[in-house]
């Protein structure tokens, strides 16, 4: 049972398009959402993570947009360049000393030139 | 300051045999987690440790183990090993207590294959 769904499988767009990547959850006692980015070969990198008080959260070029409501997160990059080129993922972790990340399946962006 | 550390960078191993990766946190922090990452998945949860306390397990068999050390580095025992075993073995490491602790960071990886 995947207790975080994420979508779509892959993506690709072209050069300063805004790609959107959704996630889902179930579990309510989910307590910090994070999204990291990992290229082939390399381990996950944290780029931008939300707690559900808040319904919004940019840094940078990526923004998080949070609905509590529906347990549903996602991420959009803006001006996406060929170098955000990598495969995207979003996890949830539930509250309490235990801070195991529950992960999606992935996301692999292309940005084309 | 140096991120997580992990060694080694790549391992090859045949059924049955034994394997200890390593893990060194970025210093000043005193938590670490193993996750295993199979090619195409998401990474899974294998352990968690705090202040050399097993604070989290995950739904992996006993022949894997773990352990930290007083100067909060861990090792990622797996015993006879499987086919199945064969991922990406990652260690992450946070600070262990407070907000800043959810905000968890990545070594490279170790990637075991089993032959």
């Amino acid at each position: 049972q995947q207790q975080v769904k994420q979508s779509p499988q892959s993506l690709i767009v072209q050069k300063g398009g805004i790609p959107i990547i959704n996630c889902a959850y179930e579990n309510t006692a989910f307590d910090y959402f994070p999204w990291y980015q990992q290229f082939p070969g390399k381990g996950p990198a944290l780029l931008i993570a939300i707690r559900p008080d808040v319904s919004e959260k940019k840094e940078g070029r990526f923004t998080i947009s949070f609905n509590k409501s529906a347990k549903q997160f996602s991420l959009h990059i803006m001006d996406s360049q060929p170098g955000d080129s990598a495969t995207y993922f979003c996890a949830a972790s539930p509250a309490g000393n235990n801070r195991k990340l529950i992960w999606g399946l992935g996301t692999s962006l292309a940005v084309n030139p | 300051d140096a991120g997580v550390t992990q060694s080694p960078t790549h391992l090859i191993k045949t059924r049955g045999q034994h394997v200890t990766l390593r893990c060194s946190p970025i210093s000043g922090h005193k938590s670490v987690s193993w996750y295993q990452q199979v090619l195409g998945q998401g990474p899974q949860f294998i352990f968690q440790y705090y202040e050399k306390e097993e604070r989290g397990r995950g739904n992996f068999p006993d022949r894997f183990s773990a352990r930290q050390f007083p100067n909060y580095s861990s090792e990622l025992n797996v015993n006879a090993l499987l086919l199945g075993d064969s991922a990406l073995y990652l260690c992450a490491s946070n600070t262990g207590q407070g907000i800043p602790s959810r905000e968890q960071y990545f070594g490279p990886g170790t990637r075991l294959t089993v032959t």
